[in-house]
């Protein structure tokens, strides 16, 4: 299995939104995740099942997508946004995006 | 609240074995709901998956460590361990130890994790 994400760093100003994209090499139907982990601190879950927010996080964060193609999207980009988001799959993960709010 | 804190040894000599324990705070160790894993990361790189363990229950490793691999639970003192031998400096890494919850629609994922330690293979 293989978890490939893009773009690998993605620029955008405040108040916009980002796109961040997931492809999985095989079909995992809707059994993804997704995770923030800013500078220097533990990973933090954001998104499972591909589209259900964790508790306490912002619904300024969407996931969406099944099969094989998933999407995070970050509306009203905020300083805190910045940070490597990772989607997951069972015991794999994405290698990252790095989202840099200029 | 769940908390889960790591600790290790920092500093380990090639070809001898790592020890990491974690202390679960907030929920059992032995929880029938979930399972509780190892996640590794090296210095700049991304997150890789090492194991998972379910209290009585089955242990999953991945297939290019099992041979060097061990996870275990303590009930007694609430805790995780994992131990990883004959480490070389690829394994230096942030060592995380997270709950993992595993749902039959949903998938599985990570909830909750610790802070980390670094553990650094060096002569």
């Amino acid at each position: 299995m293989l978890m490939t994400q893009s773009p690998a760093t993605l620029s955008v100003s405040p108040g916009e939104r980002a796109t961040l994209s997931c492809r999985a090499s095989q079909i995992v139907t809707s059994k993804l995740a997704w995770y923030q982990q800013r500078a220097g601190q533990a990973p933090r879950l954001l998104i499972y099942g591909a589209s259900t927010r964790a508790t306490g996080i912002p619904a300024r964060f969407t996931g969406s997508g099944s099969g094989t193609e998933f999407t995070l999207t970050i509306s009203s980009l905020q300083s805190e946004d910045s940070a490597v988001y990772y989607c997951q799959y069972e015991g794999t993960f994405g290698q990252g995006t790095k989202l840099e709010i200029k | 609240q769940l908390q889960l804190q790591e600790s290790g040894p920092g500093l380990v000599n090639p070809s001898e074995t790592l020890s990491l324990t974690c202390i679960v705070s907030g929920d059992s160790v032995s929880s029938s709901n979930y399972y509780w894993a190892w996640v590794r990361q090296p210095p700049g790189k991304g997150l890789e998956w090492i194991a998972s363990i379910k209290y009585s229950e089955n242990t999953y490793y991945k297939s290019s460590l099992r041979s060097r691999v061990t996870i275990s639970v303590d009930t007694s003192q609430n805790q995780l361990s994992l131990s990883l031998s004959s480490v070389t400096a690829a394994d230096t890494a942030v060592y995380y130890c997270a709950r993992l919850w595993v749902t039959a629609q949903s998938g599985n994922f990570f909830d909750y994790w610790g802070q980390g330690t670094l553990v650094t293979v060096s002569s």
